[in-house]
């Protein structure tokens, strides 16, 4: 698995936008950059996702640099719904069998009034 | 909007016992998977099913562990004799394919007395 680098820790004010970067230098080919995020206890969101090309959905954008060694994902308008642990994951892909996230410690964003 | 639901919310438990978590992926998902998050500590994988069988699975899951889909609509994680260690948020997923992204379920925290 290529090994991801999050910094541990974010603040954010409310209505402003979250950039939090992720570091994957050793991200091969052919795997994807996953950003999920943990609320409190609840199950793992997933957020976005992209192979080298800029992502937006509703939710994030995600800005891949075109190496591919780092991306950042940004909350364009972060609320105090958006306080959680976000995780940059590489996913694995094994050819014929179900692939597997593997979650780090992730940044914790705390979203500030 | 489809979710995944896991049930118990919460069991407690003694040392010794057996224990069944029960999940419902979403229903034109063909892959499954358990995790785990201990408290405090990151979330783990612990298997994938595909196609009724295992694709993959971590060294936490042991001869302990088993998972089964026994119906067209259930998936269960059995713990065959539960130690203290096994105290856990346990986190049912699925996902339609091997690219797309996973949908958590709530979990179900285990508590090992």
């Amino acid at each position: 698995d290529a090994k991801t680098t999050q910094p541990p820790s974010m603040d954010c004010a409310e209505g402003r936008a979250a950039n939090l970067p992720c570091n994957h230098s050793t991200i091969s080919g052919n795997e994807y950059v996953y950003w999920y995020r943990q609320i409190h206890s609840q199950g793992p969101q997933y957020i976005i996702h992209g192979l080298k090309n800029n992502e937006t959905n509703e939710m994030a954008s995600l800005i891949i640099t075109e190496d591919r060694k780092s991306s950042t994902l940004i909350l364009p308008h972060a609320t105090l719904r958006d306080t959680a642990v976000y995780y940059c994951i590489v996913r694995v892909w094994g050819a014929g069998t179900a692939s597997k996230l593997t979650f780090g410690t992730g940044t914790r964003l705390q979203v500030t009034l | 909007e489809p979710e995944v639901t896991q049930t118990p919310s919460h069991q407690v438990t003694q040392m010794g016992q057996e224990v069944i978590l029960r999940c419902v992926p979403i229903s034109n998902h063909l892959y499954f998977y358990w995790y785990r998050q201990i408290l405090g500590q990151k979330v783990e994988f612990l298997v994938s099913f595909y196609n009724n069988e295992i694709s993959e699975k971590s060294e936490i899951f042991d001869d302990q562990f088993s998972v089964e889909r026994p119906d067209g609509s259930n998936f269960t994680l059995k713990i065959r004799s539960t130690k203290l260690e096994d105290s856990a948020m346990y986190f049912c997923a699925s996902t339609k394919d091997r690219t797309g992204e996973l949908f958590f379920g709530e979990g179900s925290r285990l508590t090992v007395l």
